[in-house]
Protein backbone atom coordinates (compact mmCIF):
# COMPACT_ATOMS: atom_id res chain seq x y z
CA UNK A 1 0.00 0.00 0.00
CA UNK A 2 1.00 2.82 -0.57
CA UNK A 3 1.43 6.10 2.06
CA UNK A 4 -0.03 8.21 0.05
CA UNK A 5 -2.29 7.65 -2.72
CA UNK A 6 -4.74 9.45 -5.26
CA UNK A 7 -6.37 9.00 -8.63
CA UNK A 8 -4.30 9.94 -11.44
CA UNK A 9 -7.22 11.50 -13.35
CA UNK A 10 -7.34 12.70 -15.33
CA UNK A 11 -10.55 14.06 -13.90
CA UNK A 12 -12.39 16.63 -16.28
CA UNK A 13 -15.07 18.75 -15.28
CA UNK A 14 -17.09 21.64 -17.37
CA UNK A 15 -16.37 25.83 -16.08
CA UNK A 16 -18.32 26.45 -13.28
CA UNK A 17 -18.70 22.79 -11.42
CA UNK A 18 -17.18 21.57 -8.50
CA UNK A 19 -13.86 19.90 -8.71
CA UNK A 20 -13.73 16.87 -5.92
CA UNK A 21 -10.06 15.75 -5.54
CA UNK A 22 -9.38 13.02 -2.82
CA UNK A 23 -6.32 11.47 -1.17
CA UNK A 24 -5.82 8.89 1.60
CA UNK A 25 -3.17 8.31 3.69
CA UNK A 26 -1.89 5.33 5.78
CA UNK A 27 0.09 6.79 8.67
CA UNK A 28 -2.77 7.66 11.46
CA UNK A 29 -0.20 9.78 13.35
CA UNK A 30 0.40 12.01 10.36
CA UNK A 31 0.06 15.61 11.37
CA UNK A 32 -0.01 18.20 8.29
CA UNK A 33 -1.77 17.37 5.34
CA UNK A 34 -1.37 19.83 2.08
CA UNK A 35 -2.63 20.46 -1.64
CA UNK A 36 -0.48 21.30 -4.21
CA UNK A 37 -0.93 22.81 -7.54
CA UNK A 38 1.74 21.96 -10.57
CA UNK A 39 1.03 23.25 -14.20
CA UNK A 40 2.64 21.28 -16.64
CA UNK A 41 6.43 21.76 -16.59
CA UNK A 42 6.02 24.30 -13.73
CA UNK A 43 7.27 23.59 -9.95
CA UNK A 44 4.37 22.80 -7.59
CA UNK A 45 2.98 25.72 -5.78
CA UNK A 46 1.31 25.01 -2.16
CA UNK A 47 -2.33 25.89 -2.43
CA UNK A 48 -3.93 24.46 1.07
CA UNK A 49 -2.72 23.52 3.95
CA UNK A 50 -5.07 21.71 6.88
CA UNK A 51 -4.11 20.74 10.43
CA UNK A 52 -7.24 19.69 12.13
CA UNK A 53 -10.47 17.66 11.08
CA UNK A 54 -13.19 19.44 9.62
CA UNK A 55 -13.27 22.22 6.33
CA UNK A 56 -10.70 24.64 5.59
CA UNK A 57 -12.19 27.28 3.40
CA UNK A 58 -9.69 29.81 0.98
CA UNK A 59 -11.27 31.53 -1.39
CA UNK A 60 -13.12 29.07 -4.16
CA UNK A 61 -10.57 26.42 -2.12
CA UNK A 62 -11.98 23.69 0.67
CA UNK A 63 -9.74 21.35 2.11
CA UNK A 64 -11.19 18.83 4.25
CA UNK A 65 -9.71 16.49 6.61
CA UNK A 66 -11.25 12.70 8.10
CA UNK A 67 -8.51 11.32 10.32
CA UNK A 68 -10.49 8.59 11.93
CA UNK A 69 -11.21 7.52 7.69
CA UNK A 70 -7.56 8.82 6.85
CA UNK A 71 -8.75 10.79 3.71
CA UNK A 72 -8.08 14.92 3.13
CA UNK A 73 -9.85 16.32 -0.07
CA UNK A 74 -9.71 19.60 -2.40
CA UNK A 75 -12.94 21.21 -3.60
CA UNK A 76 -13.00 23.88 -5.90
CA UNK A 77 -15.85 25.70 -6.32
CA UNK A 78 -16.57 27.43 -9.75
CA UNK A 79 -13.75 25.99 -11.65
CA UNK A 80 -12.24 28.11 -14.48
CA UNK A 81 -9.66 26.55 -17.40
CA UNK A 82 -6.73 28.27 -15.12
CA UNK A 83 -7.23 25.44 -12.57
CA UNK A 84 -6.47 22.73 -15.00
CA UNK A 85 -3.55 21.09 -13.57
CA UNK A 86 -1.96 18.50 -11.61
CA UNK A 87 -3.22 18.41 -7.61
CA UNK A 88 -0.43 16.97 -5.34
CA UNK A 89 -1.74 15.86 -2.06
CA UNK A 90 0.95 15.47 0.40
CA UNK A 91 1.09 14.10 4.21
CA UNK A 92 3.69 14.79 7.21
CA UNK A 93 4.20 11.76 8.68
CA UNK A 94 4.32 11.26 12.57
CA UNK A 95 8.38 12.05 13.97
CA UNK A 96 9.69 12.19 10.71
CA UNK A 97 11.34 15.23 10.72
CA UNK A 98 9.29 17.40 8.39
CA UNK A 99 9.80 15.23 5.27
CA UNK A 100 6.54 15.00 3.04
CA UNK A 101 5.37 12.32 1.69
CA UNK A 102 3.85 12.84 -2.17
CA UNK A 103 0.74 11.16 -3.74
CA UNK A 104 1.14 10.92 -7.72
CA UNK A 105 -1.12 13.40 -7.95
CA UNK A 106 -4.76 13.88 -10.06
CA UNK A 107 -4.63 15.48 -13.38
CA UNK A 108 -8.15 18.31 -13.37
CA UNK A 109 -9.29 19.50 -16.51
CA UNK A 110 -11.54 22.05 -16.74
CA UNK A 111 -13.36 22.47 -19.96
CA UNK A 112 -14.98 25.30 -20.87
CA UNK B 1 12.74 37.42 -5.65
CA UNK B 2 13.04 35.47 -1.87
CA UNK B 3 13.10 31.81 -3.39
CA UNK B 4 14.61 28.37 -3.93
CA UNK B 5 16.93 28.45 -7.36
CA UNK B 6 18.23 25.70 -8.48
CA UNK B 7 21.11 25.51 -11.65
CA UNK B 8 20.99 24.06 -14.33
CA UNK B 9 17.29 24.24 -15.29
CA UNK B 10 17.91 21.38 -17.90
CA UNK B 11 20.98 19.02 -18.95
CA UNK B 12 22.00 15.88 -21.09
CA UNK B 13 24.46 13.73 -19.66
CA UNK B 14 26.00 10.36 -20.83
CA UNK B 15 25.72 7.06 -19.09
CA UNK B 16 28.81 6.90 -16.34
CA UNK B 17 29.27 11.35 -16.06
CA UNK B 18 29.35 12.68 -13.16
CA UNK B 19 27.37 16.19 -12.30
CA UNK B 20 25.67 18.57 -9.51
CA UNK B 21 23.20 19.81 -9.08
CA UNK B 22 22.80 23.25 -7.08
CA UNK B 23 20.36 24.83 -5.16
CA UNK B 24 20.13 28.09 -2.69
CA UNK B 25 17.34 29.48 -0.70
CA UNK B 26 17.42 32.68 0.70
CA UNK B 27 14.52 32.71 3.26
CA UNK B 28 16.57 31.70 6.31
CA UNK B 29 14.64 28.03 6.54
CA UNK B 30 16.63 25.29 8.19
CA UNK B 31 15.43 21.97 6.18
CA UNK B 32 15.97 21.34 2.33
CA UNK B 33 15.11 18.55 -0.09
CA UNK B 34 16.26 16.85 -3.05
CA UNK B 35 12.90 15.31 -5.04
CA UNK B 36 12.81 13.24 -8.30
CA UNK B 37 9.75 13.43 -9.97
CA UNK B 38 8.63 10.74 -12.81
CA UNK B 39 5.72 10.10 -14.73
CA UNK B 40 2.92 8.52 -12.58
CA UNK B 41 4.96 8.72 -9.86
CA UNK B 42 4.55 11.56 -7.67
CA UNK B 43 7.99 13.48 -5.85
CA UNK B 44 10.00 11.27 -4.32
CA UNK B 45 12.06 12.18 -1.74
CA UNK B 46 15.78 11.30 -2.19
CA UNK B 47 17.66 13.06 0.44
CA UNK B 48 17.04 15.49 2.55
CA UNK B 49 18.89 18.00 5.66
CA UNK B 50 17.06 18.74 8.58
CA UNK B 51 19.02 21.36 9.66
CA UNK B 52 22.85 22.59 8.53
CA UNK B 53 25.52 20.00 9.15
CA UNK B 54 22.88 16.61 8.65
CA UNK B 55 21.56 15.10 5.81
CA UNK B 56 19.41 11.71 5.93
CA UNK B 57 18.68 9.56 3.13
CA UNK B 58 15.61 9.56 1.84
CA UNK B 59 13.27 6.96 -0.22
CA UNK B 60 15.31 6.73 -3.30
CA UNK B 61 18.74 7.25 -2.18
CA UNK B 62 20.79 5.11 -4.53
CA UNK B 63 22.82 6.58 -6.91
CA UNK B 64 23.30 9.97 -5.25
CA UNK B 65 24.58 12.03 -2.82
CA UNK B 66 24.42 15.26 -1.27
CA UNK B 67 26.18 18.17 0.37
CA UNK B 68 24.88 20.76 3.21
CA UNK B 69 27.35 23.36 2.29
CA UNK B 70 25.93 25.62 4.91
CA UNK B 71 22.14 27.29 5.65
CA UNK B 72 21.82 28.25 2.09
CA UNK B 73 23.11 25.23 -0.16
CA UNK B 74 21.94 21.81 -0.45
CA UNK B 75 23.66 20.26 -3.49
CA UNK B 76 23.47 16.92 -5.22
CA UNK B 77 25.80 14.94 -7.24
CA UNK B 78 25.74 12.07 -9.34
CA UNK B 79 28.54 9.82 -9.24
CA UNK B 80 27.77 8.18 -12.24
CA UNK B 81 24.92 8.88 -14.08
CA UNK B 82 22.40 6.17 -15.15
CA UNK B 83 19.58 5.93 -17.69
CA UNK B 84 17.48 5.33 -14.52
CA UNK B 85 18.15 8.85 -13.44
CA UNK B 86 17.08 10.45 -16.23
CA UNK B 87 14.24 12.53 -14.28
CA UNK B 88 12.80 16.09 -13.17
CA UNK B 89 14.40 16.73 -9.94
CA UNK B 90 13.00 19.53 -7.48
CA UNK B 91 14.90 21.25 -4.27
CA UNK B 92 12.59 22.45 -2.16
CA UNK B 93 13.10 24.15 1.31
CA UNK B 94 10.88 24.85 4.89
CA UNK B 95 11.17 25.88 7.98
CA UNK B 96 12.27 22.58 10.45
CA UNK B 97 8.02 21.84 10.82
CA UNK B 98 6.62 22.24 7.63
CA UNK B 99 3.74 24.26 8.65
CA UNK B 100 3.84 26.21 5.80
CA UNK B 101 5.00 23.86 3.26
CA UNK B 102 7.49 23.62 1.63
CA UNK B 103 8.64 26.27 -1.17
CA UNK B 104 10.08 24.89 -4.54
CA UNK B 105 12.48 25.50 -6.54
CA UNK B 106 12.04 25.67 -10.46
CA UNK B 107 13.32 22.46 -11.28
CA UNK B 108 16.10 20.34 -13.06
CA UNK B 109 15.37 18.50 -16.62
CA UNK B 110 17.89 15.86 -16.70
CA UNK B 111 18.29 13.54 -19.26
CA UNK B 112 20.88 10.59 -19.05
CA UNK B 113 21.53 9.24 -22.61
Amino acid sequence: QKEVEQNSGPLSVPEGAIASLNCTYSDRGSQSFFWYRQYSGKSPELIMSIYSNGDKEDGRFTAQLNKASQYVSLLIRDSQPSDSATYLCAVSPYNQGGKLIFGQGTELSVKP
Amino acid sequence: NAGVTQTPKFQVLKTGQSMTLQCAQDMNHNSMYWYRQDPGMGLRLIYYSASEGTTDKGEVPNGYNVSRLNKREFSLRLESAAPSQTSVYFCASSEVTPSRGYTFGSGTRLTVV
